[in-house]
């Protein structure tokens, strides 16, 4: 079955650690985005790629980094800057990004506890 | 600056009454308004895309309308299984916007 990937469901750091999030699509989808989901709130952009090799800063980039080696994956880091990581964090991908507008298909999802 | 607002925040229906949840959307040429559920701890589901006003889009007990302004999801003799949070999101210079969403609770 094609579909997404987030691992792990659970993580838990302490503070002052950089943890890596982990997204996988064996969708053949060219885009793929990193959002970051908080009680009360709307979905925000962190992070997306339309292609390999490329990627760019959504509305709240500070304190995170990606990369975008494969098509398949798309890595988010938590570092150590970020002042409040403690959310529920979520990838998607889509058939293509930019001009048009294609559905975005969502994975499980990472809880991130920070203390 | 792209915005959506959904309401109610919250609706408690009971099982077999009918009801709808609005979003209402401000976006410089919209491309695209899609609906999301989403069920506690997990990821958003996609369920319909709408491009253009007076589109309409049908989905078990689901429809979805689109104005120049809003969207409705219409639910239709709802089940307890239809509890879920639905999200709203529309598209416009080549981001999706959400809205906060509307927790859904069916009684039986």
């Amino acid at each position: 079955d094609g579909g997404i990937t987030q691992s792990p469901k659970y993580l838990f750091r302490k503070e002052g650690q950089n943890v890596t999030l982990s997204c996988e699509q064996n969708l053949n989808h060219d885009a793929m985005y990193w959002y970051r989901q908080d009680p009360g709130q709307g979905l925000r952009l962190i992070y997306y790629s339309q292609i390999v090799n490329d990627f760019q800063k959504g509305d709240i980039a500070e304190g995170y980094s990606v990369s975008r080696e494969k098509k398949e994956s798309f890595p988010l880091t938590v570092t150590s800057a970020q002042k409040n990581p403690t959310a529920f964090y979520l990838c998607a991908s889509s058939i293509q990004g930019g001009m048009g507008s294609y559905e975005q298909y969502f994975g499980p999802g990472t809880r991130l506890t920070v203390t | 600056e792209d915005q959506v607002t959904q309401s109610p925040e919250a609706l408690r229906l009971q099982e077999g009454e009918s009801s709808s949840l609005n979003c209402s959307y401000t976006v410089s040429g919209l491309r695209g308004l899609f609906w999301y559920r989403q069920d506690p701890g997990k990821g958003p589901e996609f369920l319909f895309t709408l491009y253009s006003a007076g589109e309409e889009k049908e989905k078990e007990r689901l429809k979805a309308t689109l104005t120049k302004k809003e969207s409705f999801l219409h639910i239709t003799a709802p089940k307890p299984e239809d509890s879920a949070t639905y999200l709203c999101a529309v598209e416009g210079a080549q981001k999706l916007v959400f809205g906060q969403g509307t927790r859904l609770t069916i009684n039986p």
